[in-house]
């Protein structure tokens, strides 16, 4: 069964305006930590944001942040005042608690393309 | 964050051949991980590897095709063995350096001609 499903294949965003990216996950240990990533053309993994299943506040970075919804199991990331440089592959991710050796699962990404 | 490097940044090969991708870290891991991206595809784990003990591989994944080495806390190399084109990927490695972050190198292109 897929843990991590990322349905929007790929998105347009208006330069300056927030971008929301959908990621639903799929897990029954209680304890997980969602990850988020920004892969641009030259191919390198950015980290961006994580947040843990038992942290109490939504995570933020900077024009990061996730809309963590525990019981529907999304964690969605918001782009806020999208910039050209923003333009790349989005990841969501998934460790499941301390007996998946902190392996990460993956989703199929998101394309964001930001249009001046 | 982790300073991670790799060598190469890419490469093209011809079938046949082997290719050993290296990580370098500037601290102290005790686990590395190694993930595949073929072309328009996420990323997929090879292998976790441990200094002092053999490397697991996930399932699709052998120790003949994918060799890895971790003689040390800060060093690791995947050797991806008789390349074929469906070897054309990039590869990451990544060093567990806390549980609330994954940092990954910059990645080697590989591609299989």
């Amino acid at each position: 069964a897929q843990k991590i499903t990322q349905t929007q294949p790929g998105m347009f965003v208006q330069e300056k305006e927030a971008v929301t990216l959908d990621c639903t996950y799929d897990t029954s240990d209680p304890s997980y930590g969602l990850f988020w990533y920004k892969q641009p053309s030259s191919g390198e993994m950015i980290f961006l944001i994580y947040q843990g299943s038992y942290d109490q506040q939504n995570a933020t970075e900077g024009r990061y942040s996730l809309n963590f919804q525990k019981a529907r199991k999304s964690a969605n990331l918001v782009i806020s005042a999208s910039q050209l440089g923003d333009s790349a592959m989005y990841f969501c991710a998934m460790r499941e608690g301390l007996s998946n050796d902190y392996k990460l699962s993956f989703g199929a990404g998101t394309t964001v393309t930001v249009r001046a | 964050s982790a300073v991670i490097s790799q060598k190469p940044s890419r490469d093209i090969c011809q079938r046949g051949t082997s290719l050993t991708i290296q990580c370098q870290v500037d601290s102290q891991v005790t686990m590395m991980f190694w993930y595949r991206q073929q072309p328009g595809q996420s990323l997929t784990l090879i292998a976790t590897a441990n200094q002092g003990s053999e490397a697991t591989y996930e399932s699709g994944f052998v120790i003949d095709k994918f060799p890895i080495s971790r003689p040390n806390l800060t060093f690791s190399t995947l050797t991806v063995s008789n390349m074929s084109p469906e070897d054309s990927s990039i590869y990451l490695c990544s060093p567990l350096t806390g549980v609330r972050e994954q940092f990954f190198g910059p990645g080697t292109r590989l591609t299989v001609l």
